[in-house]
């Protein structure tokens, strides 16, 4: 089965960047979403088809691909922006819907 | 707004079973695929089903292929999970999600499978 894997944790000081990545064999051809989860709260969608942006999500936050990588980036980083992130992608070869293992982010 | 509410979460024991329901408001419902994803307490997101926007066709994790059911009355506005043959292992927070890309999501609903 197709897996998508993610770097645990991540922790950034306010106001710099904090980058996410999601590797996943050939995730080039696929398209990426990406989801905020705050505790207790369900996901929130922040980027989807690679690098598109659901109206009402900053600009700070931007995703892109390269090689066998997916990456969320998080642009000057806020206290809100605490969070676990997590990628998702349909993997076609099995007609699933795969997430990633996610990443905690904290913000220092 | 678009919003999504799921309801028939419970305690239910090992083997036995549960329905789910979805309900959509602020959305053409029949015009969009829709998903159940489960999180178990402290851990990832884990896939479960998606079914297109007619109900014409249904994919499921396989994990639970076999077993649950997802479906749809789009004159209700409603999507649904049967969930049989219960294990402890599909103890878990169950969101429904709108679209491919998962654009909305509701809050959940607890499913607790113990003896």
């Amino acid at each position: 089965s197709y897996v998508l894997t993610q770097t645990p944790s991540v922790s950034v000081a306010p106001g710099k960047t904090a980058r996410i990545t999601c590797g996943g064999n050939n995730i080039g051809s696929k398209s990426v979403q990406w989801y905020q989860q705050k505790p207790g709260q369900a996901p929130m969608l922040v980027v989807f088809y690679d690098s598109d942006r659901p109206s009402g999500i900053p600009e700070r936050f931007s995703g892109s691909k390269s090689g066998n990588t997916a990456t969320l980036t998080i642009s000057r980083v806020e206290a809100g922006d605490e969070a676990d992130y997590y990628c998702q992608v349909w993997d076609s070869d099995s007609d699933h819907y795969v997430f990633g293992t996610g990443t905690k982010v904290t913000v220092l | 707004q678009v919003q999504l509410v799921e309801s028939g979460g419970g305690v239910v024991q090992p083997g036995g079973s549960l329905r789910l329901s979805c309900t959509v408001s602020g959305s053409i419902f029949s015009s969009f695929g829709m998903h159940w994803v489960r999180q178990t307490p402290g851990n990832g997101l884990e896939w479960v089903a998606f079914i297109r926007y007619d109900g014409n066709n249904a994919s499921y994790a396989d994990s639970v292929k076999g077993r649950f059911t997802i479906s749809r009355d789009n004159s209700k506005n409603t999507l649904y999970l049967q969930m049989n043959s219960l294990r402890t292992e599909d103890t878990a927070v169950y969101y429904c999600a709108r679209r491919v890309a998962l654009d909305y999501w509701g809050q959940g609903t607890l499913v607790t499978v113990s003896s």
